[in-house]
């Protein structure tokens, strides 16, 4: 399995500001995803990080709230923008060893809980 | 798309085997897998199974595959107070992009 660092862990911020979790892992990987767990919730996929192209993002999800960066194999952000008690969420990085279809399992950081007040 | 439904709240007494239930829609799934999380974590891997097998058992988790019905099951035997925590199921098929998750069944363990 890799080591999957998420920085940071919680943070608390104001409404209308911009938060850029960052997502770190031991080894190169060929998929990284982004998931939201609002509170009490199952996961829902934002994006999958590209490296050297533009995140792929589901529906519900666009760009301009959440821009992510892949710069590299090991390395993602994902940033939370003009913030709103709404996106109060857990905010999961996740990797993909092989593949990064559905026939591998993923792994996942511990995950960043955003408080927006 | 994939939708995947598990019960939100299980309760045992310690000693005693737990049985999470999931099921799911998409019979073209052919990977399941269970993950659990901790208060305050992430999830972790707990164990998988491939459509092709009924069973696998993996120490004190038995994971059994209906693919008639599209059910899974996970089972804790002698379930301790250390494994309350939310167990999500998640389903992927070959060419799908990234898993889908079950809403997530909260074990509660009682000593």
């Amino acid at each position: 399995s890799a080591v999957i660092s998420q920085k940071p862990s919680r943070d608390i911020c104001q409404r209308g500001t911009s938060l850029t979790i960052q997502c770190q892992v031991d080894s190169q990987v060929t998929m990284m995803f982004w998931y939201r767990q609002q509170p009490g919730q199952s996961l829902t996929l934002i994006a999958t990080a590209n490296q050297g192209s533009e995140a792929t993002y589901e529906s519900g999800f666009v760009i301009d709230k959440f821009p992510i960066s892949r710069p590299n194999l090991t390395f993602s952000t994902l940033t939370v923008s003009n913030m709103s008690p709404e996106d109060s969420s857990i905010y999961l990085c996740s990797v993909s060893l092989s593949g990064g279809r559905g026939n591998s399992p993923l792994h996942f950081g511990n995950g960043t809980r955003l408080t927006v007040t | 798309g994939e939708d995947v439904e598990q019960s939100l709240f299980l309760s045992v007494r310690e000693g005693d085997s737990s049985v999470i239930n999931c099921t799911y829609t998409d019979s073209s799934s052919t990977y399941l897998y269970w993950y659990k999380q901790e208060p305050g974590a992430g999830l972790q891997l707990l164990t998988y199974i491939f459509s092709n097998m009924d069973m696998k058992q993996d120490q004190r988790l038995t994971v059994l595959l209906n693919k008639k019905d599209k059910h899974l099951s996970l089972r804790i035997a002698d379930t301790q107070t250390g494994d309350s925590a939310i167990y999500f199921c998640a389903v992927g098929g070959t060419g799908r992009r990234a898993l889908t998750f079950g809403s997530g069944t909260r074990l509660q363990v009682q000593p």
